[in-house]
């Protein structure tokens, strides 16, 4: 079975603060996305990214940019953090028709 | 524009009874429909799909329908119980063209005891 793994589960980090998400997955899927899923707004794409280096802007990639340096990671990076990004944060990747998922990173920010 | 629609944000339904989770969807190019399960602090979890050339696919409690002509499909979970509460999200997929899916905005489903 694929695995993916993200780096946190639980997140405090304050206003203004960067912030790293990171998942890795161990299959070699060329395929990987990054989600945040809020109530009553089901699962948004902030950005995917289709092979190494390459990336490409989802629904809602404002405050947000993401790293693919190798195969198996695919970082999503808070450059400036804001309360209107505390979420739950979804990585998964594809290697057929459907998606595998992490378990999710509920990050706050204060 | 939302693709994917699930109008239903919740739904509650008696432990043994039969849950109808639904899901509409404007793109024709659509040919791949998923739903995915997802319980709280965890991520989505696949649960059964089904391709455009079929209009029925059954795993166990769960049957997806699709209806091409009305663009809608429909999860029936038989019978229903309190493990199944989760929020339920259907995808879909254009195989042609795109790489990610577009999911539907999900149903929070709670089976009463």
């Amino acid at each position: 079975d694929v695995k993916v793994t993200q780096s946190s589960r639980y997140l405090v980090k304050r206003t203004g603060e960067k912030v790293f998400l990171e998942c890795v997955q161990d299959m070699d899927h060329e395929n990987m996305f990054w989600y945040r899923q809020d109530p009553g707004l089901g699962l948004r794409l902030i950005y995917f990214s289709y092979d190494v280096k390459m990336k490409e802007k989802g629904d809602i990639p404002e405050g947000y940019s993401v790293s693919r340096e190798k195969k198996e990671r695919f970082s999503l990076i808070l450059e400036s953090a804001s309360t209107n990004q505390t979420s739950m944060y979804l990585c998964a990747t594809r290697g057929g028709y459907g998606y595998t998922f992490g378990s999710g990173t509920r990050l706050t920010v204060v | 524009d939302q693709q994917v629609k699930q109008n239903s944000p919740s739904l509650s339904v008696q432990e043994g009874r039969i849950s109808i989770l639904n899901c509409d969807y404007t793109n024709s190019m659509f040919d791949y429909f998923l739903w995915y399960k997802k319980y709280p602090a965890e991520g989505p979890t696949f649960l059964i799909s089904i391709s455009s050339i079929k209009d029925k696919n059954e795993d166990g409690r769960f049957t997806v329908f699709l209806n091409k002509s009305a663009k809608h499909l429909s999860l029936h979970i038989v019978p229903s119980q309190p493990g199944d509460s989760a929020v339920y999200f259907c995808a879909a997929d254009d195989s042609g063209s795109a790489r990610q899916l577009t999911f539907g905005s999900g149903t929070q489903l709670t089976v009463l005891p």
